[in-house]
Formats: structure tokens, C-alpha cells, sequence
């Protein structure tokens, strides 16, 4: 299994709601890595997990709250969100921890209504 | 500022007809550079690393190169299904010991049967 799944494909809230953001792998991978994605623009990093551990924090508002349950799960909970949050947000793991050869999920596409 | 510029913007061939993508960095503590291949709506799919300057990796059609200041992704007789938007993302140690990672704006190649 070689690939990173993250589920819902797309998500609409308001901007009360809690949601939550799923992403997966199952490649034994050590990193993992929460992006988001504005449109014609290229993925900005969120947050780094290394074995597990919230390693790197972007600077990202605290109503986005990350979680790493277990080596091959990594969430996203979201709340109070704001229009301009709507974006794809990409999970992506690599096996190194140096963002070497990082495989990308399909992206969830939120929007923040 | 560390900043990583792609050109062109946008880029269309004729099938076959071959042609460069430049990434330009100006970063200092180049840990490594990454291209990325992105399709409309996915996530990127990773295509090569290059750490050190004169380093070149080739596939299929496809040979990155990297200098001391910018790095090529050559194409070399280009098919339709080499459209898409292509990203380069620099690792680099910032002066607070830690490693950051910036993607530049991507190409959109477009190949024309």
C-alpha cells in the first residue's frame, strides 16, 4: 500500500462548527504533514509530525488543532473557522524526517461558509 | 528574505517539442531541493531530489539539474499527459537552527497534441 488517503474529499461548515479532517497511511512512514492549498497557489505548510510528535507549528492559528493518535493516522480538528480558512488542505508522510520524497493525499476541499 | 521563483508562469508546447522550467532560490543552507508534478484537484506526486550543485536526476522524460542559485527540469519531447503544474520546494536551515521548507509558485505546462 503506497498510498496517503484522507477523507472527507470535501467538507462545507459554518463557521460555528466543529469538524475534523482524516488522513492516513499505512507505509510505515516516520513524518507526517498537514498543507493547505489556496487556489493557483502552492501548498503551504501547516504542521510536521516526527514519530508521532507535533515537531513543527507553522505559526497556524490555534482553531486549527492537529492530533497524531497513532503512527499511521494524523487529524485535523477544525473549529470556528473563517471564510478565508476555505482551501484544500493536503496530508502528506514521508519515511526520513528532512521532507525527502513526501507522498501527497488527494486533499480534502473545505469550505468555510 | 528566502524566496524560490519559478518561470514561467505558464508555459504551452507542441507535442514533442521540448523545453526547460527554471526554479531560482536565494536561500542560504540549501538542504535539499524537491519537484513536484500537481494534476487539477490532486495532491503533488513527488519526482526527484536534488541536494548539491551539478547533481542531475533523470525519469522518463523528465532531468532535473541543480546550481548554486536555480535548478532546470528539463522535458524532453513532452506528451499530452505531461500537462499539469509542476513545483519546486527548497529545504533550508534559517538562521535559528531550523529547517524551513518553501515551495515556489509551480509552472502550468500545458502539452498540445
Amino acid at each position: 500500500d503506497t498510498e496517503v488517503t484522507q477523507t472527507p474529499k470535501h467538507l462545507v461548515m459554518g463557521m460555528t462548527n466543529k469538524k475534523s479532517l482524516k488522513c492516513e497511511q499505512h507505509m510505515g512512514h516516520r513524518a507526517m504533514y498537514w498543507y493547505k492549498q489556496k487556489a493557483k497557489k502552492p501548498p503551504e505548510l501547516m504542521f510536521v509530525y516526527s514519530y508521532e510528535k507535533l515537531s513543527i507549528n507553522e505559526s497556524v492559528p490555534s482553531r486549527f488543532s492537529p492530533e497524531c493518535p497513532n503512527s499511521s493516522l494524523l487529524n485535523l480538528h477544525l473549529h470556528a473557522l473563517q471564510p478565508e480558512d476555505s482551501a484544500l488542505y493536503l496530508c502528506a508522510s514521508s519515511q526520513g524526517l528532512n521532507y525527502n520524497e513526501q507522498f501527497f493525499g488527494p486533499g480534502t476541499r473545505l469550505t468555510v461558509l | 528574505e528566502d524566496q524560490v521563483t519559478q518561470s514561467p508562469e505558464a508555459l504551452r508546447l507542441q507535442e514533442g517539442e521540448s523545453s526547460s522550467l527554471n526554479c531560482s532560490y536565494t536561500v542560504s543552507g540549501l538542504r535539499g531541493l524537491f519537484w513536484y508534478r500537481q494534476d487539477p484537484g490532486k495532491g503533488p506526486e513527488f519526482l526527484f531530489t536534488l541536494y548539491s550543485a551539478g547533481e542531475e536526476k533523470e525519469k522518463e522524460r523528465l532531468k532535473a539539474t541543480l546550481t548554486k542559485k536555480e535548478s532546470f527540469l528539463h522535458i524532453t519531447a513532452p506528451k499530452p499527459e505531461d500537462s499539469a503544474t509542476y513545483l519546486c520546494a527548497v529545504l533550508a536551515f534559517m538562521n535559528t537552527g531550523f529547517q524551513k521548507l518553501v515551495f515556489g509558485t509551480g509552472t502550468r505546462l500545458l502539452v498540445s497534441p
